[in-house]
């Protein structure tokens, strides 16, 4: 199956400033990648849906100036979290949809502070 | 009411039980999942099923589309097996679109 590198799986930033976070498929060509946020005890939540080539589609409630999306090829997607704050702080892993299910990065956690 | 429930919340288990870990949903569906996730946040897929029933290994899950319901056992428990299991369910609506079930927290002692 597919395998996703994501990456970096864990960021601790300053109030303010944006992180960048990477999802790279190694070995399939993705057109379509998910990106998902888990608060502590709950469950995954799915912002956006990132599309090669064109813009995401995101989740009503999540905020596309906030949370850029970037998929420029059929092997990287991107989220960055722009002027972070500590609310922001959560675990943030993508995947991509194959025709047996799904595979996951190994996810990111961002501690904003 | 969740659209994708699952039972119970929490479970431990001695090592060698069988488990059940249930999951019900109430929206349509082309597909459901089990996915699960180890303490560090890593979550792998483990089934994704349409009707009837698959195995892996120690691992079986069924689903029953008329009752809109679905099981993962595990048979011949281990330690490594501790982790929390996602019950998720791509909609009809959109293929695109999955619902994730809350976990069931699985602690497998020796």
């Amino acid at each position: 199956g597919a395998v996703v590198s994501q990456h970096p799986s864990r960021v601790i930033c300053k109030s303010g400033t944006s992180v960048k976070i990477e999802c790279r498929s190694l070995d399939f060509q993705a057109t379509t990648m998910f990106w998902y946020r888990q608060f502590p005890k709950q469950s995954l939540m799915l912002m956006a849906t990132s599309n090669e080539g064109s813009k995401a589609t995101y989740e009503q409630g999540v905020e596309k100036d906030k949370f850029l999306i970037n998929h420029a090829s059929l092997t990287l997607s991107t989220l960055t979290v722009t002027s972070a704050h500590p609310e922001d702080s959560s675990f943030y892993i993508c995947s991509l949809q194959q025709n047996y299910g799904y595979t996951f990065g190994s996810g990111t956690r961002l501690t904003v502070v | 009411k969740n659209e994708v429930e699952q039972s119970p919340q929490n479970l431990t288990a001695q090592e060698g039980e069988f488990i059940t870990i249930n999951c019900s949903y109430s929206v349509g569906i082309s597909a459901l999942h089990w996915l699960q996730q180890h303490p560090g946040g890593g979550i792998v897929s483990l089934f994704m099923l349409s009707s009837g029933k698959k195995k892996h290994g120690r691992l079986i899950a069924t689903i029953n589309i008329q009752e809109k319901h679905s099981s993962l056992h595990i048979t011949a428990s281990h330690p490594r097996d501790s982790a929390v299991y996602i019950c998720a369910v791509s909609t009809k609506t959109s293929y695109d679109k999955v619902i994730f079930g809350p976990g069931t927290s699985l602690s497998v002692i020796p």
